[in-house]
């Protein structure tokens, strides 16, 4: 079967720097995406990465490695609204955008 | 622009009764998407549209049914709902449709419970 596991949970401190790690095993690969999603909102886009390496936006970055089927979203300079879930994504070997359960980022003061 | 717009944006329906829940985009996007949310299960997709007039199964499609008569809209139809429907309920959308690159825009979703 597909699977795709995250933390539940993290915590982390304000102006502090978070790696939360997405790790999966799909049928074929063809791109991995991040989203970020507060509480009652819909998943907005983050980022996606489909070759190995480091695609950095702004405060946010995204690595990829597809030997190890790993990928990890690092925040950094962390903001109090910056809490939220954030969802790894896999597009499998049908195109079809497989989703992890989401790990809930808490940011404390 | 509006991008992706649900409604409702929350009900309670009684089991056994019929629901449609609606999904209108503007971006002129091939490809749309019914997705349930429940809490610890992520996004499971429930069916999916590649194109105006095609349709197909997703994950979870069972007592689902769906449409695309047109590009921009893509109601989602419980014919009798069951108390286990009960979920928040996302509508996507995303440019190709297939292959590659296809980033997902997400409507705000609609909360529906089934008593």
């Amino acid at each position: 079967g597909q699977n795709i596991d995250q933390p539940t949970e993290m915590t982390a401190t304000e102006g502090a720097i978070v790696q939360i790690n997405c790790t999966y095993q799909t049928s074929g690969f063809n791109g991995l995406f991040w989203y970020q999603q507060h509480a009652g909102e819909a998943p907005t886009f983050l980022s996606y990465n489909v070759l190995d390496g480091l695609e950095e936006k702004g405060r946010f970055s995204s690595f990829l490695s597809r030997s190890k089927g790993y990928s990890y979203l690092l925040l950094k300079e962390l903001q109090m609204k910056d809490s939220a879930s954030y969802l790894c994504a896999v597009i499998d070997s049908n195109y079809q955008l497989i989703w992890g359960a989401g790990t809930k980022l808490i940011i404390k003061p | 622009i509006a991008g992706i717009t649900q409604a409702p944006t929350s009900q309670i329906l009684a089991a056994g009764r019929r629901m449609t829940l609606r999904c209108t985009q503007d971006m002129r996007h091939n490809a749309m998407y019914w997705y349930r949310q429940d809490l610890g299960l992520g996004l499971r997709l429930i069916h999916y549209s590649n194109t105006a007039g095609t349709t197909g199964k997703g994950e979870v499609p069972d007592g689902y049914s769906v449409s695309r008569a047109n590009t921009d809209d893509f109601p989602l139809t419980l014919a009798s709902a069951v108390p286990s429907q009960t979920s928040v309920y996302f509508c996507a959308s995303s440019e190709k449709g297939a292959g590659g690159k296809d980033t997902q825009y997400f409507g705000p979703g609609t909360r529906l419970t089934v008593l």
